[in-house]
């Protein structure tokens, strides 16, 4: 059973340009998140999606960041607009609807952005 | 809103020996999780264990092991037998209860830096 899957591992991208980062939940899981961690700090919650929906976007800053589910295929947060500020780690986790595992969250490897 | 506070930046362990990692939190909620990740330098956030509010047992994991003081919103991880691979940045999460309409997202502290020492 593969774990959640995060790609690309590093993407830089110059000020003003969009990024897009991509996450395949594990098997099975309907459950999604993403945290942000800036260098020397811990993670931060930004968004929480099950498949087509937005559950909590508390953490979301308000312009340039956006995140989707679809039915079919990863959940994608986009950043439009880079600037040198979003450089960071930003990681996904899933968790399954139901059952045992449903409190826990599992991580991908993250994605390493870098703005220039 | 609740956080989660871990006052120690840094830790250091001799091979075989036995440290105590603290974390305090802060929720007027009665029904939550509390979980230790293990973030080493690859970066991979891997679950060490994890606590249930209701639950008054301590949860262990082989060589890691939690003291959990409800009423005095305490969560300190002991790290028994400290091996080489052990050493990592740890966080402590807080997540509400998954029912009540209750959000899921996990609240993280700052992080303790743990090395081990040969």
């Amino acid at each position: 059973n593969a774990g959640v899957m995060q790609n690309p591992r590093h993407l830089v991208r110059r000020r003003g340009q969009e990024a897009r980062l991509r996450c395949s939940p594990m098997k099975g899981h309907s459950h999604v998140y993403w945290y942000r961690q800036l260098p020397e700090e811990g993670l931060k919650f930004m968004v929480y999606l099950q498949k087509e929906n937005i559950i909590d976007e508390s953490g979301m800053p308000k312009e340039r960041f956006s995140a989707e589910f679809p039915k079919e295929g990863p959940s994608i947060l986009r950043i439009q607009q880079v600037v040198r500020g979003d450089s960071a780690a930003y990681f996904c986790a899933s968790s399954p609807p139901g059952g045992p595992s449903y409190n826990e969250q599992f991580f991908g490897p993250g994605t390493r952005l870098t703005v220039l | 809103a609740q956080t989660v506070t871990q006052s120690q930046p840094e830790m250091s362990v001799q091979e075989a020996e036995t440290v105590t990692l603290s974390c305090t939190y802060d929720t007027s909620e009665s029904d939550y999780y509390l979980f230790w990740y293990k973030q080493p330098p690859s970066r991979q956030m891997i679950l060490v264990i994890r606590q249930e509010a209701y639950k008054q047992q301590n949860a262990t994991e082989n060589r890691f092991s939690v003291n959990f003081q409800k009423a005095a919103k305490s969560f300190s991880l002991k790290i028994s037998d400290s091996q080489l691979g052990d050493a990592a940045m740890y966080f402590c999460a807080y997540k509400e209860g998954a029912y009540g309409g209750a959000t899921n997202k996990l609240i993280f502290g700052t992080g303790t830096l743990l090395a081990v020492q040969p």
